[in-house]
């Protein structure tokens, strides 16, 4: 099994709705980072999460780390074309990054 | 924005050819690293490297892979012999602390293919 799980897959959602990503970490997470890939580009940072309970904002995207520190979620708002890519998370493991399987979000208007 | 950029964007060798991968960190940026992506898969660590010297390594990172810094900006990863399952995607990152301070900005990333 995957140190990080992602869910849904794929996601494909109408402009304006709303929708949610999972990561749950089979261990303990340190530092949770949401990134976003446009399709064959790098990564883009959105968010990072450090502590249990946290939850961050920026723009329609919220993040929040739960209190056991072991899966956290990604919320859109109003969803936009814009908003289509993979969104990955990745856990710090020291000197690394490990990510999850990837959740590919179209939108389609 | 300050960005990492890495050179080239796509790059085609023959099997057994070494392969050398660029990457301009950002200027201020004291940790470094590599990740790969083969097509379809996730996004994998390769190997961090800082002060001069690697901090930690994968199981991918073989003998065939080595990392240096030759200048102040420069950062490059050296296949030595390239195999058919090296093509991939290869991402350049760098951070100004180690991880649990500040997140890794990543390049857009070098597309190897290995004939």
């Amino acid at each position: 099994s995957q140190e990080l799980e992602q869910s849904p897959q794929s996601l494909i959602v109408q402009e304006g709705k709303n929708l949610t990503i999972n990561c749950t970490s089979s261990k303990t997470l340190y530092g949770l980072y949401w990134y976003k890939q446009k399709y064959g580009e790098g990564l883009i940072f959105l968010m990072m999460l450090q502590k249990g309970g946290e939850e961050k904002s920026h723009e329609k995207i919220t993040a929040k780390l739960d209190e056991k520190k072991q899966q956290s979620s990604l919320h859109i708002t109003a969803s936009q074309p814009s908003h289509a890519g993979i969104y990955l998370c990745g856990a710090d493991r020291g000197d690394k990054l490990i990510f999850g399987t990837g959740t590919r979000l179209q939108v389609f208007p | 924005e300050p960005e990492v950029t890495q050179t080239p964007s796509h790059q085609v060798t023959q099997m057994g050819q070494e392969v050398i991968l660029r990457c301009v960190p950002i200027s201020n940026h004291l940790y470094f690293y590599w990740y790969r992506q083969i097509l379809g898969q996730k996004v994998e660590f390769l190997v961090s490297f800082y002060n001069n010297e690697i901090s930690e390594k994968s199981e991918i990172f073989d003998d065939q892979f080595s990392v240096e810094r030759p200048d102040g900006s420069n950062f490059t990863l050296k296949i030595r012999s390239t195999k058919l399952e090296d093509s991939a995607m290869y991402f350049c990152a760098s951070s100004q602390q180690g991880i649990r301070n500040q997140p890794q900005h990543f390049g857009d990333g070098t597309r190897l293919s290995i004939l």
